[in-house]
């Protein structure tokens, strides 16, 4: 069965640091990735995905991610954090086939100090 | 302990028909939802409740409509299925409108 971990239940940065918010997946075969952001006020809003092709994808807001087959991992990353970047971060999971659900992490909680 | 828990994992109905999903969740929260995942596996938000209170409706067939007994618990109920209806249906809770998701593990409906 699929499952996702994300290792980190919280992590605070200082505004204008780098960020990596790691994501670990367990599936048989190559995965759909996704990175969700979950800000106040703003719901569920996809950051960015990976299907095929290269394997460090870039999403919005600055964020980019990188999918290692050999460490099973689909890290987030952005080179310099902003205030407004603080919110939940949800690492999730899906099979090619059909209509197969998305698996989610717990999530991360980012804060951002100035 | 399963946080929020949603019955039945598959459902495999006749168009037409009328179906109902039901949604749990024991953490005490006071804001539940529905989402559903399209076919690219994209969620989008289709209705929230806080308190049992309609908080978010987006826009859905009004063949959908979600009935929340407590606060506990938001089920979904389908009027005349339609192929289009094919997807999966997650719930998910909060305890407020912008804390935290909780995601239930999903409901695959088969609209054939």
């Amino acid at each position: 069965a699929q499952s996702v971990t994300q290792p980190d239940i919280h992590i605070t940065v200082s505004e204008g640091a780098s960020l990596e918010l790691r994501c670990n997946y367990s599936y048989g075969a190559t995965p759909y990735l996704f990175w969700y952001v979950q800000s106040p006020g703003q719901g569920l809003q996809l950051l960015l995905k990976y299907f095929s092709g290269d394997t460090l994808v870039q999403g919005i807001k600055g964020f980019e991610a990188e999918f290692k087959r050999s460490q099973s991992s689909f890290n987030l990353r952005k080179p310099s954090v902003h205030w407004s970047d603080a919110a939940e971060y949800f690492c999730a999971v899906a099979g090619y086939s059909g209509n197969t659900p998305l698996v989610f992490g717990k999530g991360t909680r980012l804060s951002v100090i100035a | 302990d399963t946080a929020v828990s949603q019955t039945p994992k598959y459902l495999v109905t006749q168009m037409g028909n009328d179906k109902s999903i039901k949604c749990e969740q024991n953490l005490g929260h006071d804001t539940m939802y529905w989402y559903k995942q399209d076919s690219k596996k994209f969620l989008k938000i289709m209705f929230s409740y806080n308190n049992k209170e309609l908080i978010i409706n987006e826009t859905v067939p009004n063949r959908f409509s979600p009935k929340s007994p407590d606060k506990a618990h938001l089920n979904l109920h389908i009027n005349s299925l339609e192929l289009g209806d094919s997807a999966v249906y997650f719930c998910a809770s909060s305890q407020g409108a912008n804390e935290k998701l909780f995601f239930g593990s999903g409901t695959q409906l088969s609209v054939l």
